[in-house]
């Protein structure tokens, strides 16, 4: 079975400008959930999505977005982009199911310049 | 809130030896999972091993295994035998059942760096 994939890999943006992040769960998952992680702050949970549904948000301001697609794939959008946002994105994604077990893709590297 | 703490930032081993590396967490939920997820260079994160907190059985997964005590929220990983490759950052997460049925939100600690050196 093909693992969480996230595209792109790496990102370079300016400041003001939006970012669109996607990523596609593992066939049959249908929980997708993202989180940031910084050297500083490390990782935090910034939303999950279920069955296109969010059911889950972390505490990040409104300028941070997602949705999820009927195939499960998911996005997350970021706009006016600041440099504080420059961080690996990962996406996790589970099957929802008891066990609770989130698989990781390899992460998006956002980097505002 | 939750919260999980590691409180040894980074260690070093010797290949071969065996190495526990610490977490705590604090809930007042009676109802989780416990984790240990590990992030080679390469960044990927790879889940290592789980732990239900009814089960009092510690888990083991090869050469990795847990020390769980639920009255003292205390969730170790012992890694025997360690090998160059386990070269990582390891994180201890925790998820708690008891949101919004389904709701899946891991809570991790700052990580440890860990390094076997040959």
């Amino acid at each position: 079975k093909a693992g969480v994939t996230q595209t792109p890999r790496y990102l370079i943006k300016t400041r003001g400008q939006q970012v669109t992040l996607s990523c596609s769960p593992i066939s049959g998952h249908r929980s997708v959930s993202w989180y940031q992680q910084t050297p500083g702050q490390g990782l935090q949970f910034l939303f999950e999505y279920f069955s296109e549904t969010q059911r889950n948000k972390g505490n990040f301001p409104g300028r941070f977005s997602g949705r999820q697609f009927s195939n499960s794939r998911s996005e997350m959008n970021v706009s006016t982009l600041e440099l504080g946002d420059s961080a690996l994105y990962l996406c996790a994604s589970s099957s929802g199911a008891a066990s609770y077990e989130q698989y990781f893709g390899p992460g998006t590297r956002l980097t505002v310049t | 809130a939750q919260t999980v703490t590691q409180s040894q930032p980074e260690m070093s081993v010797q290949e071969a030896e065996t190495v526990t590396l610490s977490c705590t967490y604090d809930t007042s939920e009676s109802n989780y999972y416990l984790f240990w997820y590990k992030q080679p260079p390469s960044r990927q994160m790879i889940l290592v091993i789980r732990q239900e907190a009814y089960k009092q059985q510690n888990a083991t997964e090869n050469r990795f295994s847990v020390n769980f005590q639920k009255a003292a929220k205390s969730f170790s990983l012992k890694i025997s035998d360690s090998q160059l490759g386990d070269t990582a950052m390891y994180f201890c997460a925790f998820i708690s059942l008891s949101l919004i049925q389904g709701a899946q939100k891991l809570v991790f600690g700052q990580g440890t760096r860990l390094t076997i050196n040959p």
